[in-house]
């Protein structure tokens, strides 16, 4: 697509409950990102694949958030036993990385997901 | 990690004033963007600028890597620039994972 899509916009579920958020990068980017802002904060970090595999899942708070991308374009992160304190902004971003290698290019954002945990 | 730090917290203008947004980080870098949120929660693609000067028409931006810091100019401001101004940065140590800093709060009036 033109851009990188979050779905859906907005989540409301119970505490203990389980969620799926979904990014779908824009269409060739190799590398995706997923971010969690709170009011009044910068973005942060929790995980980055590159391809299928996790490059880097060291932000993931705790073992009730995972994350997948099975087929190196659309990726589900998944919260389960949701907690209130998990009620954020969850971000995605995708970026391209050179075949040659070296730094991945400029990364675009999608809208983001707003879940409220009550 | 690499600490990145956002200087002012908060500024106010007039509209058609002029302003610099700074950005320090405290590790050698590889990526370098610069970012508006803009009221509604998106984020928008300013510059990718990890190293020397880009100009954007009243926007600009400059990045010393040496130095390890990057200004964001903004001139003749207008209301429509209010919002929250991030800078985010991707270590030369972790190819992928950016630290983003705490962001600054522009406040434009007419």
């Amino acid at each position: 697509g033109a851009g990188v899509s979050q779905t859906p916009s907005n989540k409301v579920t119970e505490k203990g409950k389980y969620v799926e958020l979904r990014c779908d990068p824009i269409s060739g980017h190799t590398a995706l990102y997923w971010y969690r802002q709170s009011l009044g904060q910068g973005p942060e970090f929790l995980i980055y694949f590159q391809g299928t595999g996790a490059a880097d899942d060291s932000g993931l708070p705790n073992d009730r958030f995972f994350a997948v991308r099975p087929e190196g374009s659309v990726s589900t992160l998944k919260i389960q036993r949701t907690e209130r304190g998990d009620s954020a902004v969850y971000l995605c971003a995708s970026s391209f990385r050179p075949p040659s290698g070296g730094a991945n290019t400029e990364a675009f954002f999608g809208q983001g997901t707003r879940l409220t945990v009550v | 990690g690499i600490q990145v730090e956002q200087s002012p917290p908060d500024l106010i203008l007039q509209e058609g004033a002029n302003s610099t947004l700074r950005c320090n980080f405290s590790d050698s870098v590889n990526n370098l963007q610069w970012f508006h949120q803009n009221p509604w929660g998106q984020l928008i693609n300013l510059f990718y600028i990890p190293s020397g000067t880009k100009q954007n028409g009243r926007l600009s931006a400059t990045t010393v890597a040496t130095e390890r810091y990057s200004l964001l100019y903004i001139s003749s401001s207008q209301t429509t620039d209010s919002g929250v101004y991030f800078c985010a940065v991707v270590p030369n140590t972790n190819a992928g994972k950016s630290t983003f800093g705490d962001g600054t709060t522009l406040t434009v009036k007419p």
